[in-house]
């Protein structure tokens, strides 16, 4: 069970095009999924966090113009890069958890994230 | 979220136990101590989370310290598939990611 999936897996796309990554959770309702972007060789940066049927929350210096982040049901939430250029490059992760509450000690359940290559 | 200290890498034996610790002296009393781990191109895959008392499942043990300044994890077995970055975080909500601890798995 807890199983989140996330598409596209890999995508490469021209300077200045939007690109729409889906993250669903598929036996769970989740009402917060976040996001979370990884260059190589780092670690996880938390992006925003997800809120079913309100606005998303976003971390310090995430341009939320850049990141459109939509949640529109218990299962799915999307990340919209608009007009990505070549430092958007990145491994997008989202997460969700099978609880109501933002601040729960409940485990998060990754996807398997979005390569995405801007040329 | 608490600052946690993880060494950087740890080298095990396949079939050997791993002990993978982790320094947190500022968590607070209502931060849990949560472990993920990594492998190359994937998501974050949780392991083991716990508050106070130690914790076990299927993947392997939490032994937290009585001041709850440290825990380890304990992989009690490893497997060439238990080589990952393990990630500790002290947090309640959301997750902070530190660099983790890179752990190889020698066959």
């Amino acid at each position: 069970g807890a199983v989140v999936s996330q598409h596209p897996s890999w995508v490469i796309c021209k300077s200045g095009t939007s690109v729409k990554i889906e993250c669903r959770s598929l036996d769970f309702q989740a009402t917060t999924m976040f996001w979370y972007r990884q260059f190589p060789k780092q670690s996880l940066m938390l992006m925003a966090t997800s809120n079913e049927g309100s606005k998303a929350t976003y971390e310090q210096g995430v341009e939320k113009d850049k990141f459109l982040i939509n949640h529109a049901s218990l299962t799915l939430s999307t990340l919209t890069v608009t007009s990505a250029h070549p430092e958007d490059s990145s491994f997008y992760i989202c997460s969700a958890r099978d609880a109501v509450l933002v601040w729960s000690n409940q485990p998060q359940h990754f996807g398997d994230g979005t390569r995405l290559s801007i040329l | 979220d608490a600052k946690t200290t993880q060494p950087n890498s740890m080298e095990s034996n396949e079939e050997e136990p791993v002990h993978l610790p982790c320094n947190h002296s500022t968590i607070s009393g209502t931060d849990y101590i949560h472990w993920y781990r990594q492998l190359p191109s994937q998501g974050p895959e949780y392991v083991i989370h716990g508050l106070t008392s130690n914790v076990n499942n299927r993947m392997a043990s939490l032994a937290i310290a009585e001041d709850r300044k440290s825990s380890t994890l304990i992989l009690h077995r490893a497997t060439l598939r238990d080589a990952a970055v393990y990630y500790c975080i002290g947090s309640y909500g959301k997750l902070t990611f530190g660099q983790g601890t890179i752990l190889t798995v020698h066959p």
